[in-house]
């Protein structure tokens, strides 16, 4: 069955610089990958989706991009801030009749001022 | 509405007990999930449908659970003879559904707890 992996369970950064996180799969490329952000008690929110043609994909201060040569999607949000502190899910799609999303365990960022 | 909404919150029962959630979604969208999600893990697929259709249940652990749409819009989904290991976070989300209608928009959850 497909697996996803999200490489870190905490990523630990800096006020100003760029956070990256990763999210690796196995077997077959989805149709499309889409990255959700998740705070304490709440349900995630949808913030960019990828399709399998797309190599990147930007909205204001992040960027996705999808290699399906290397079976992984980045995300990357420039210039971050404390606010941006929160954990952050992969989710992938195969399409068709399958409209459910395969999630990752997800990565917990925290943004130090 | 404004947003999905679920209810309750907060369950709490006790094994054995039969319990039901409900989720309604944002009013145009056609297409509703169920997920369940642990603490500390992503959420994890359990059906959707799509208006009253529901064209995936593989993701029900067990025959102890059910979900319904009867009329395209409220969903229900009901665990039998709920045991401990059910306890859990149930979220409910929908979407427009189609191609480039796949976001999907949460609702807060139902955190179940079955002592």
């Amino acid at each position: 069955s497909q697996k996803i992996e999200q490489n870190s369970e905490a990523l630990n950064i800096q006020e100003g610089k760029t956070a990256t996180l990763t999210c690796n799969y196995t077997n077959y490329s989805p149709a499309y990958l889409q990255w959700y952000r998740q705070d304490p008690g709440r349900g995630p929110v949808f913030l960019l989706l990828i399709r399998e043609n797309e190599k990147e994909k930007r909205k204001e201060r992040l960027k996705v991009t999808f290699d399906t040569t290397l079976k992984q999607s980045l995300f990357h949000i420039t210039a971050s801030q404390p606010a941006d502190s929160a954990t952050y899910l992969c989710a992938l799609n195969y399409g068709g009749s399958q409209g459910n999303l395969i999630f990752g365990k997800g990565t917990k960022l925290s943004v130090k001022p | 509405g404004a947003g999905v909404s679920q209810s309750p919150r907060y369950k709490v029962t006790k094994r054995g007990q039969d319990v039901t959630l409900r989720c309604d979604p944002i009013s145009s969208h056609a297409t509703l999930y169920w997920y369940q999600q642990a603490l500390g893990q992503g959420p994890e697929f359990l059906t959707y449908f799509n208006y009253e259709a529901q064209p995936d249940k593989s993701g029900l652990p067990s025959d102890r659970f059910s979900a319904e749409r009867p009329e395209g819009s409220i969903s229900t989904l009901t665990i039998q003879r709920t045991e401990q290991r059910d306890s859990a976070m149930y979220r409910c989300a929908s979407s427009y559904g189609g191609v480039d209608g796949e976001t999907q928009y949460f609702g807060p959850g139902t955190r179940l707890l079955v002592l």
